[in-house]
């Protein structure tokens, strides 16, 4: 079990914009930065975002990251069917000593 | 340009001792600030942490795996080394290695290997 809950899946049309959330406590998101990773089926993780909002190099500003309390959240604009893929949020957990990710989120582009 | 690769073997028995290398290039495990991870991922489920280690070699460990893992690292070669003792079926999973840094947060894993897929059977 994940110490970071994201919802299994999230759908969306082409062109739309979909955000997936990741939820924590205060041990890790409530006290610490979160990163954002895609995973395209197949391949090793990419980070998107780090830093809560931060992009990674060559990562379009369609990918944005904000973070509120425990809780954090990836939003994707201009759904593309090439960003069909696993995400994940990370971040470290101060009681854990421990980076920790989410349970990944299955994003399905209609 | 940084890249990794993972190496080492693909099946082990349980109860063995599995010793993954990260071979990396494009960055020296001695600069100030950078660290390289270990990631897992069983088949189909999500990614788990496993170790880092940094410049100066300060060492971290998931607490559920420390009295397993040993990392070590050899700059002059730019590999860095995992080891893992006594393996079980449910070690079976890609195993992959990744540049880390930070800037006002935690440690990020920027590069990531392409992975090396290891079961664990008999």
């Amino acid at each position: 079990q994940s110490a970071l809950t994201q919802p299994p899946s999230v759908s969306a049309a082409p062109g739309q914009k979909v955000t997936i959330s990741c939820s924590g406590s205060n041990s890790n998101i409530g006290n610490n930065y979160v990163c954002w990773y895609q995973q395209l089926p197949g391949t090793a993780p990419k980070l998107l975002i780090y830093d809560n909002y931060k992009r990674s190099s060559g990562i379009p500003d369609r990918f944005s990251g904000s973070k509120s309390g425990t809780s954090a959240t990836l939003g994707i604009t201009g759904l593309q069917t090439g960003d069909e893929a696993d995400y994940y949020c990370g971040t470290r957990d101060s009681i854990l000593s421990s980076w920790v990710f989410g349970g990944g989120t299955k994003l399905t582009v209609l | 340009q940084i890249t990794l690769k993972e190496s080492g073997p693909t099946l082990v028995k349980p109860t063995q001792t599995l010793t993954l290398t990260c071979t990396f290039s494009g960055f020296s495990l001695s600069t100030t600030g950078l660290g390289v991870g270990w990631i897992r991922q069983p088949p189909g489920k999500a990614l788990e942490w496993l170790a880092l280690i940094y410049w100066n070699d300060d060492k971290r460990y998931s607490p559920s795996l420390q009295s397993r893992l040993t990392i070590t690292k050899d700059t002059s070669k730019n590999q860095m080394v995992l080891t893992m003792t006594n393996m079980d079926p449910v070690d079976t999973a890609t195993y992959f290695c990744a540049h880390s840094q930070r800037e006002n947060g935690p440690y990020y894993f920027d590069y990531w290997g392409q992975g090396i897929l290891v079961t664990v059977s008999s």
